[in-house]
């Protein structure tokens, strides 16, 4: 399997709920991203992460937590998310540390709270 | 805060003609632009490179690069049906690779 991998596909939850979405690039890149995506709203980027640290958390809400065991899996923990919550959310990874670089995306993950 | 802004449109374009796309940046040390092509539902896939002033020709697309302007645009000549889609605008920010998008700009093809 080659590119950004995304799972589950499609999700939907309850304000209540908790549900882990899950990344995983098979890209050899040492850089890896969460993203939101609302509609017409340019994409937002949530976390970064570099060599398995968090180098970027772009004041998002304690009740989004990502995880990176390892530098080809990237996690989101969603826990007692908001209706406002509901989005695409995309993954991305790149070779960091060079100037000429570009994100490659998984297929994203639709998630609707209810 | 860094922006890079696009129109939203849609912008119409009649089957075999040129579309025009237009981005600005506010960070003048940003050195790496890319278009990426979003279809409906669908990630972005990247359709297009560029860091150095001028042009950039690949296949229908060209990519048109100014830094003192602080502007990068997109024309996809022989314009298909199969490119209507949302196009955004990514600028490289800082070394990690972290891109700044644009919110992206809709075509719509018609035959």
């Amino acid at each position: 399997e080659t590119g950004v991998t995304q799972t589950p596909r499609h999700l939907v939850m309850g304000m209540t709920n908790k549900k882990s979405l899950k990344c995983e690039q098979h890209l050899g890149h040492n850089a890896m991203y969460w993203y939101k995506q609302s509609a017409k709203k340019p994409l937002e980027l949530m976390f970064v992460y570099s060599l398995e640290e968090r180098v970027e958390n772009n004041s998002v809400p304690s009740r989004f937590s990502p995880e990176c065991p390892n530098s080809s899996h990237l996690f989101l923990h969603l826990h007692t998310l908001q209706p406002e919550d509901s989005a695409l959310y995309l993954c991305a990874s790149s070779q960091d540390r060079v100037s000429y670089t570009e994100a490659f995306f998984g297929q994203g993950t639709r998630l609707t709270v209810v | 805060q860094k922006e890079v802004e696009q129109n939203s449109g849609p912008l119409s374009v009649p089957e075999g003609a040129i579309a025009s796309l237009n981005c600005t940046y506010s960070d003048r040390g940003s050195q790496s632009f890319f278009w990426y092509r979003q279809y409906s539902g669908k990630s972005p896939e990247l359709i297009m490179f560029i860091y150095s002033n001028g042009d950039k020709e690949d296949g229908r697309f060209t990519a048109q690069l100014n830094k003192a302007s602080q502007y990068v645009s997109l024309l996809i000549r022989d314009s298909q049906p199969s490119d209507s889609a949302t196009y955004l605008c990514a600028v490289k920010v800082d070394s990690w690779g972290k891109l700044q998008f644009g919110a992206g700009t809709q075509v719509v093809v018609t035959p």
